[in-house]
């Protein structure tokens, strides 16, 4: 079975400071890993998509990047804003078995960004 | 553009009654998705479908759970008996197709089962 982990369920920084958060997965077949940000009461946005051919992508103040031999990928948060504070989720693409890919999630992190 | 829409946003029932949820994607969006999300838990699929066709409902409850999209358009999702497990919020999310385009998720529906 496909898991996907994520460390530390929860952080809590001040404002300013630069913040790596974590995930893995159990399989090295994985097609593209997407990491992606969920408001209280609202559904997932997209963060970044990362190919299974690349190492790493970058969005504004957001670095992810992944180690397929190591089954990791991390998300970096430059210069933490309040703003930033919300659960986010990796999610990998992987062969379901079942003859399709599916998007496995990890539980997620939750980030609070203290002003 | 618009975004995924989802109704009802809440939902609460007794167990064993029937429910039914209703999700319009992104216009042009081939491939839509149908995830549950317990508290404290990532998504769950349930059911993966590309234009009207059924990808993959491995993980679908098939003797209480049920889902259509008729015309490769809008999506029902139905829960026929609830029970207190189903407790969740329900996702909807639609993409273009291709494996490397990203989910655009709905607001999801919260149903409380009692």
């Amino acid at each position: 079975k496909q898991e996907v982990t994520q460390i530390p369920a929860a952080l809590s920084v001040p404002e300013g400071e630069n913040l790596v958060l974590n995930c893995s997965f159990t399989d090295s077949a994985i097609y593209n890993l997407q990491w992606f940000r969920q408001d209280p009461g609202k559904g997932l946005t997209s963060l970044l998509l990362i190919q299974s051919s690349q190492r790493e992508q970058t969005s504004g103040r957001l670095n992810a990047s992944l180690d397929k031999s190591s089954g990791r990928s991390t998300l970096y948060i430059a210069a933490s804003q309040p703003g930033d504070s919300a659960t986010y989720l990796c999610a990998a693409l992987l062969w379901s078995g079942a003859g399709s890919y599916q998007l496995t999630f990890g539980k997620g992190t939750k980030l609070s960004v203290i002003p | 553009e618009a975004g995924v829409a989802q109704s009802p946003r809440y939902k609460i029932i007794e167990k064993r009654q029937s429910v039914a949820f209703w999700c319009n994607p992104i216009s042009g969006h081939a491939t839509l998705y149908w995830y549950q999300q317990i508290l404290g838990q990532g998504p769950k699929l349930l059911i993966q479908f590309q234009n009207n066709g059924v990808v993959d409902d491995s993980q679908l409850p098939k003797d209480r759970f049920s889902a259509e999209r008729l015309k490769g358009v809008d999506s029902t999702l139905k829960i026929q008996p609830a029970k207190l497990e189903d407790s969740a919020v329900y996702l909807c999310a639609s993409s273009p197709g291709a494996r490397d385009s990203p989910l655009h998720f709905g607001n999801g529906t919260r149903l409380t089962v009692t």
